[in-house]
């Protein structure tokens, strides 16, 4: 049972437009969400999060959009540039036995023209 | 300040092996994480060690295990490896566990397991 979903395995954006990348997810429990970037050969690097009790976090070009009644959550990349180009992952935290446990989507791989 | 290290970075064995992946965190955390990343598929949750403990694990088979050690290093071995154990093994650590809200994970450049 996939409980976080990244439905589009890959986005191509040309430079300077928008990325927007999306995430949804099932479990309501949820209270905690980040997006990580991940370049090849690389281990995933953390890139901005979002509480459950904001709808947007912004961090220079990157923009997190939480839409708890849908159980949505998407990142945008404004402008884009070649540099973003990797593998987005979504990841949503909940407790689970008493611990923050972290579930990861399956990645949507950004290719940014130039 | 040293990120997530792993070792070694390809390990190629034969099935029905055993196979024994290593990782340090970052000075000062104290839970590592596994996850196992096959071929088009995300990231699975593997095991999660705190404290010397395990904390959680995902749904993975009992012959994948593993320890964490008193200076919070940890090992994960797998045993009867199958050729769908063919994977990137990525470990990550964090300072915290709980009902910290941060629950920003670093993560080490992986393993690449590969089974014959």
């Amino acid at each position: 049972d996939q409980q976080v979903k990244q439905n589009s395995p890959s986005l191509s954006v040309q430079e300077g437009r928008i990325s927007i990348l999306n995430c949804d997810y099932t479990n309501s429990m949820f209270d905690y969400f980040l997006w990580y970037k991940k370049y090849p050969a690389e281990g995933p690097t953390f890139l901005i999060s979002i509480s459950s009790i904001k709808d947007k976090n912004e961090d220079g070009r990157f923009t997190v959009f939480l839409n708890k009644s849908a159980k949505h959550l998407s990142l945008h990349i404004v402008p884009s540039q070649p540099g973003d180009s990797a593998v987005y992952f979504c990841a949503a935290s909940s407790l689970s036995g008493g611990y923050q446990k972290v579930t990861f989507g399956t990645g949507t791989k950004l290719q940014v023209i130039p | 300040e040293a990120g997530v290290t792993q070792s070694p970075t390809h390990l190629i064995k034969t099935r029905g092996q055993q196979a024994t992946l290593r990782c340090s965190p970052i000075s000062g955390h104290t839970s590592v994480y596994w996850y196992q990343q096959a071929l088009g598929l995300g990231l699975q949750f593997l095991l999660w060690y705190d404290e010397g403990e395990e904390r959680n694990r995902g749904n993975f088979p009992p012959r994948f295990s593993g320890r964490q050690f008193p200076n919070y290093s940890s090992e994960l071995n797998v045993n009867a490896l199958e050729l769908e154990d063919s994977a990137l093994y990525l470990c990550a650590s964090s300072p915290y566990f709980g009902t910290s809200i941060y629950n920003e994970q670093f993560f080490g450049p992986g393993t690449r397991l590969t089974v014959l």
